[in-house]
């Protein structure tokens, strides 16, 4: 069946710009995570999602990130008053449940952003 | 929160060469899983585990809880194996993924 994908595969924005990014999960996974990977490290958790609620958004770096999930499927990260530190790629995961068992984590593809 | 470390940053090997990754974590998990992340950027799932021995194909893995590491077996590695390869934990007390910084393979024929 079909992966996580996101969209767009890349996003080239101006300082200062509203972004969203889209992250379309697996079919039949409740759990979504956005993760946000820089040059040369490994990703780090940005928010999690279980069903149409957040219920886990330590990771956002300010209140300029936000995202929702409103159907419990797919989700749109949101990135206002962009700054030339948030670019890099933003990746999207699904699970088939958050919590304990079966929480094997499938990624999507990515989104590159990029703030001039 | 968990910390987790790799082990060898990087590592260059030639076509046929077996090699050993290690993935350190400093408390208690209950989800382990090893990424390859391949030249384009995508985490390509290799291994669920977080405990005991999986295998599949040229490639194993073992997770020790007890001992809280993890080694990740490529055998008899190919040039398609080169990329950057990523354990990532996750604790009982949360749902989120902690990534290591990932070991640099490059593999030459």
């Amino acid at each position: 069946g079909a992966g996580v994908s996101q969209t767009p595969s890349n996003k080239v924005t101006e300082k200062g710009k509203y972004v969203e990014l889209r992250c379309d999960p697996i079919s039949g996974h409740t759990a979504l995570y956005w993760y946000r990977q820089s040059l040369g490290q490994g990703p780090e958790f940005l928010i999690y999602f279980q069903g149409t609620g957040a219920a886990d958004d330590s990771g956002l770096p300010n209140d300029r990130f936000f995202a929702v999930r409103p159907e419990g499927s797919v989700s749109t990260l949101k990135i206002q008053r962009t700054e030339r530190g948030d670019s890099a790629v933003y990746l999207c995961a699904s699970s088939l449940k958050g919590t304990g068992l079966q929480n094997e984590q499938f990624f999507g593809p990515g989104t590159r952003l990029t703030v001039l | 929160g968990i910390q987790v470390e790799q082990s060898p940053p990087d590592l260059i090997l030639q076509e046929g060469a077996n090699s050993t990754l290690r993935c350190n974590f400093s408390d208690s998990v209950n989800n382990l899983q090893w990424f390859h992340q391949n030249p384009w950027g995508q985490l390509i799932n290799l291994f669920y585990i977080p405990s005991g021995t999986k295998q599949n194909g040229r490639l194993s893995a073992t997770t020790v809880a007890t001992e809280r590491y993890s080694l990740l077996y490529i055998s008899s590695s190919q040039t398609t194996d080169s990329g950057v390869y990523f354990c990532a934990v996750g604790g009982y007390n949360t749902d989120k993924l902690i990534f290591g910084t990932g070991t640099r393979l490059q593999v030459f024929p």
